[in-house]
C-alpha cells in the first residue's frame, strides 16, 4: 500500500541552529499532514499539522511547508534547544466528510541537538 | 490532568496469556483510537471509535485483538493467547470531531503501554 517515508533517519544540529526534517509522501489523495515529536518512552506529542488547501503553517519556533506537486512535506525548527531532541514523525491522512482521520506514519528522524 | 492517560504503562506476560490494556481519553472526545508501535517505527493505526461505536479495524487487527468503548468514555483493548510478536507499545489517542470546516480532529496520543511477551 501507499505509505509515507523519510528521507533520513538520524539529523545532529548544532543547539542554536535551525533544524529541517524531511518527508515524502506516495498518496497523493491525502489531504491531512501532521508533524509529531516522540521522546523515548512516550507518546506522540502533536507540533503542528497542514491541509492540503495549505503550502505553510506557521507555529511557535517551527513551520510546516507542504509541497503537494512533488509530494513533499518538511518540517523547519527555528533555534534549535536540547529539548527538541527526539524522533519526528510525520503522518498522513485522507478524509472524506463524516470519516475519522486514520493516520499513516512514516518511519521517524531522530534529531539530536548538540550543545 | 486532561490529557490521554494508559494502563497499566508496562505489561510483561508469557506467552499464551490474556492481556486487557486501558485507556481513558480526553474528556469529552468523541473518537478513540489504538495503535501499535514497534521499535523505530511509526505508529500503525489498529482500531478506532466514534462515542461507543468501533467504525474502522484494521486488517492487523487479528481475531485475538478485541476493542470495546462500552460507554463512549473510556476503551480497552485486550489480547488473547498472546504472542512473541504481539510484543509492542499499544497508543491510545482521541479526538474531538466537530462541526464541518472547523480545525478539529487533531488526534493527542497517551504514553502508551509497552507489553513485553516471553
Amino acid at each position: 500500500g501507499e505509505s509515507v517515508g523519510l528521507h533520513l533517519p538520524t539529523l545532529s544540529v548544532q543547539e542554536g541552529d535551525n533544524s529541517i526534517i524531511n518527508c515524502a509522501y506516495s498518496n497523493s489523495a491525502s489531504d491531512y499532514f501532521i508533524w509529531y515529536k516522540q521522546e523515548s518512552g512516550k507518546g506522540p506529542q502533536f507540533i503542528i499539522d497542514i491541509r492540503s488547501n495549505m503550502d505553510k503553517r506557521q507555529g511557535q519556533r517551527v513551520t510546516v511547508l507542504l509541497n503537494k506537486t512533488v509530494k513533499h512535506l518538511s518540517l523547519q525548527i527555528a533555534a534549535t534547544q536540547p529539548g527538541d531532541s527526539a524522533v519526528y514523525f510525520c503522518a498522513e491522512s485522507k478524509t472524506s466528510s463524516g470519516s475519522a482521520r486514520q493516520l499513516t506514519f512514516g518511519s521517524g528522524t531522530q534529531l539530536t541537538v548538540l550543545p | 490532568d486532561t490529557g490521554v492517560s494508559q494502563n497499566p504503562r508496562h505489561k510483561i506476560t508469557k506467552r499464551g496469556q490474556n492481556v486487557t490494556f486501558r485507556c481513558d481519553p480526553i474528556s469529552e472526545h468523541n473518537r478513540l483510537y489504538w495503535y501499535r508501535q514497534t521499535l523505530g517505527q511509526g505508529p500503525e493505526f489498529l482500531t478506532y471509535f466514534q462515542n461507543e461505536a468501533q467504525l474502522e479495524k484494521s486488517r492487523l487487527l487479528s481475531d485475538r485483538f478485541s476493542a470495546e468503548r462500552p460507554k463512549g468514555s473510556f476503551s480497552t483493548l485486550e489480547i488473547q493467547r498472546t504472542e512473541q510478536g504481539d510484543s509492542a507499545m499499544y497508543l491510545c489517542a482521541s479526538s474531538l470531531r466537530g462541526a464541518e470546516g472547523r480545525r478539529t480532529d487533531t488526534q493527542y496520543f497517551g504514553p502508551g503501554t509497552r507489553l513485553t511477551v516471553l
